[in-house]
Parts: structure tokens; C-alpha cells; sequence
């Protein structure tokens, strides 16, 4: 099955800086990669996702890029603020079949 | 619309007891799942459902029985509690075709279970 692995683990930023999060997936056949943002304590909920069919997303401070070949995606926050400050996953899917990531607890600073 | 809901929220159960996590969504949503999130480990699909009558596993199922025999609920069934099931359980639900693609994710509240 699909293996996702998502890095860094943590990642502490200064409000205003930007922020990356990079996932790999194992399955080439793997054709939907959402993300998703969990507070502490709440249920996750979809920021962004991007189709194998595309290369790139983006939806005001939040983009998404997807190299296929390398099988890798990454998430971009640009000009991040405190409320940016929550639990991050990546997952691909292949065949309804979904699988996530570890996690990136993701820290702005004020 | 109440989207995707719950119930219990929380549940203490000894271990060798059985219980049904119940799932209901009122958005005419064919997908349906369930996932396990445990620290540290992000979320584990335990099963899933394309449409009524149509189950299949996920990464993890083993202790885990489900039925869809509506398009509204999708029931997780534990049949004899472990504490290795302790965790916090989400249902969740989108649209899908049969095909493999997907919408929107939409998570339910989620269950904390803790196992004795």
C-alpha cells in the first residue's frame, strides 16, 4: 500500500516568514494529495488539495506543488501568522485507499 | 445541515467488551470512512465505503467490523476491546466516484476511547 512520509516533524517560525512542509509518497498510482490543518483538540480540516494531473495550487497564503516524477509534494505558507499555528498532514490517496502523514506541528511566533 | 456527527464522544470500556461508534452524515455523501489518531502517528484508515452494500479495508482493520447499509451511517463495530484500540476515532465523508477520485473530506467530531 501507500507509504506517506511528511518532514519536519516540528517547525518554528517568526510571524510574517514563510513556512514549508514537504511530503514523499511510495505509490505511483497515488492521484489525490490533500492537507490538512488540526487544532488542538478539533477535527482536521482541508486547506488544500491538488489532483496528479496537476503541478501547482494556490489559494491566497497557501500553495501546494506536486512533482510527480520525484514523487513529492510540498506545502507553502507565505506571511504566516499566529492563528497559522496548528497540526499539519499531508496524505496521498490511490483507489479510495487514503493514507497520511506523521504530522507537522507548525509554530508562528508573534 | 448537521454535516458529519458523532456519537459518544467519549467512552471507557474494560477490555473484552464490545461496542458500535456511530456515523451519520446528512450531505448524500457515497464515501465514507474511518480513521484511528493516535500521538505521533497522524490518522490510520481502518475502513471504508464507496456506497451502501460496498465495504472494504484500510490500513488497519483487524478488531474492526463495519456495515453500510444506508448511504446516512457507516457504524464501526469493535468486537472484543483491546487497550491497543485506545485512541481518538474519525468518521469522515465526501463525495467520490467509484473510479478513485475524491472531493472534500469532511471530518466528524471525533470519539475519544480509552480501553481498560
Amino acid at each position: 500500500g501507500e507509504n506517506v512520509e511528511q518532514h519536519p516533524s516540528t517547525l518554528s517560525v517568526q510571524e510574517g516568514d514563510s513556512a514549508v512542509i514537504k511530503c514523499t509518497y511510495s505509490d505511483s498510482a497515488s492521484n489525490y494529495f490533500p492537507w490538512y490543518k488540526q487544532e488542538l483538540g478539533k477535527r482536521p480540516q482541508l486547506i488544500i488539495d491538488i489532483r496528479s494531473n496537476v503541478g501547482e495550487k494556490k489559494d491566497q497564503r497557501i500553495a501546494v506543488t506536486l512533482n510527480k516524477t520525484a514523487k513529492h509534494f510540498s506545502l507553502h505558507i507565505t506571511e504566516t501568522q499566529p492563528e497559522d499555528s496548528a497540526v499539519y498532514f499531508c496524505a496521498g490517496m490511490n483507489n479510495n485507499d487514503m493514507r497520511f502523514g506523521a504530522g507537522t506541528r507548525l509554530t508562528v511566533k508573534p | 445541515n448537521a454535516g458529519v456527527t458523532q456519537t459518544p464522544k467519549f467512552q471507557v470500556l474494560k477490555t473484552g467488551q464490545s461496542m458500535t461508534l456511530q456515523c451519520a452524515q446528512d450531505m448524500n455523501h457515497e464515501y465514507m470512512s474511518w480513521y484511528r489518531q493516535d500521538p505521533g502517528m497522524g490518522l490510520r484508515l481502518i475502513h471504508y465505503s464507496v456506497g451502501a452494500g460496498i465495504t472494504d479495508q484500510g490500513e488497519v482493520p483487524n478488531g474492526y467490523n463495519v456495515s453500510r447499509s444506508t448511504t446516512e451511517d457507516f457504524p464501526l463495530r469493535l468486537l472484543s476491546a483491546a487497550p491497543s484500540q485506545t485512541s481518538v476515532y474519525f468518521c469522515a465523508s465526501s463525495y467520490a466516484g467509484l473510479a478513485g477520485g475524491t472531493d472534500t473530506q469532511y471530518f466528524g467530531p471525533g470519539t475519544r476511547l480509552t480501553v481498560l
